[in-house]
């Protein structure tokens, strides 16, 4: 089974709908991402979780927000979409005392797609 | 403010010939550099990383990356590219602040294959 993972895979939603996005991790990691890719922009940092009781706004947080509902979840939300949201978005875990150094180990992704 | 920049936007080499892609960073200190791949479908797998010490890092599937701060790079190397190499590569640096486990991606470079 994948360490981690993502659900849904694929979703399509109008504008206005909320939706939510969830990852798991059986990684036993502490920390969270979520991050956004768009063609030619590369992945922005949307929002990161260092454990559970600590949730921090990414560069482009706005429009989102987050859950951290146990060590192994993080869920991210869409609560009014927008077509500008379409995109593939991750979710990646680090764990360890590395800091920066740490691997992120990334999801299989989320593709969205806002009519 | 740091950044990444990945000059190549796409890149198409034949099997068996060897793959250079370009990394260049901005960065205020000493860099932690990772090359990223993201394979059709897939989420991103650590390819290699550097911290300090010697400037020639080597990595997992046959991929190599030196770092030069005289020119602010970090690029990776393949000797001889087999067909699943085809995929999408990411340069980051980090950390953006103190105490920070978080990343500035590049934008990637598409690698296609032809046989």
């Amino acid at each position: 089974d994948a360490d981690v993972t993502q659900t849904p895979r694929n979703r399509i939603t109008k504008t206005g709908k909320r939706i939510m996005l969830e990852c798991s991790q059986t990684k036993g990691h502490d920390r969270m991402y979520w991050y956004r890719q768009d063609p030619g922009l590369g992945l922005r940092l949307i929002y990161y979780s260092f454990d559970v009781k600590d949730i921090n706004k990414g560069e482009i947080s706005d429009g989102y927000s987050v859950s951290r509902q146990a060590q192994a979840k993080f869920s991210l939300s869409l609560e009014s979409a927008i077509p500008n949201q379409t995109a593939l978005y991750f979710c990646a875990t680090s764990g360890g005392s590395g800091g920066v150094r740490e691997t992120q180990y990334f999801g299989p992704g989320t593709r969205l797609l806002v009519l | 403010a740091q950044s990444v920049t990945q000059p190549d936007i796409h890149i198409t080499v034949s099997e068996g010939a060897s793959l250079e892609l370009r990394c260049n960073y901005s960065y205020g200190a000493t860099p932690y550099l990772f090359w990223y791949v993201q394979s059709p479908g897939q989420g991103l797998q650590l390819l290699l990383k550097y911290f300090s010490g010697d400037t020639l890092v080597q990595g997992i599937k046959g991929f190599e990356a030196e770092f030069k701060r005289s020119q602010s790079s970090f690029n990776l190397r393949k000797p001889s590219v087999h067909w699943s190499d085809a995929a999408e590569y990411f340069c980051a640096v980090g950390p953006l602040g103190a105490n920070d486990y978080k990343l500035s991606f590049g934008a990637g470079t598409t690698v296609t294959v032809r046989a």
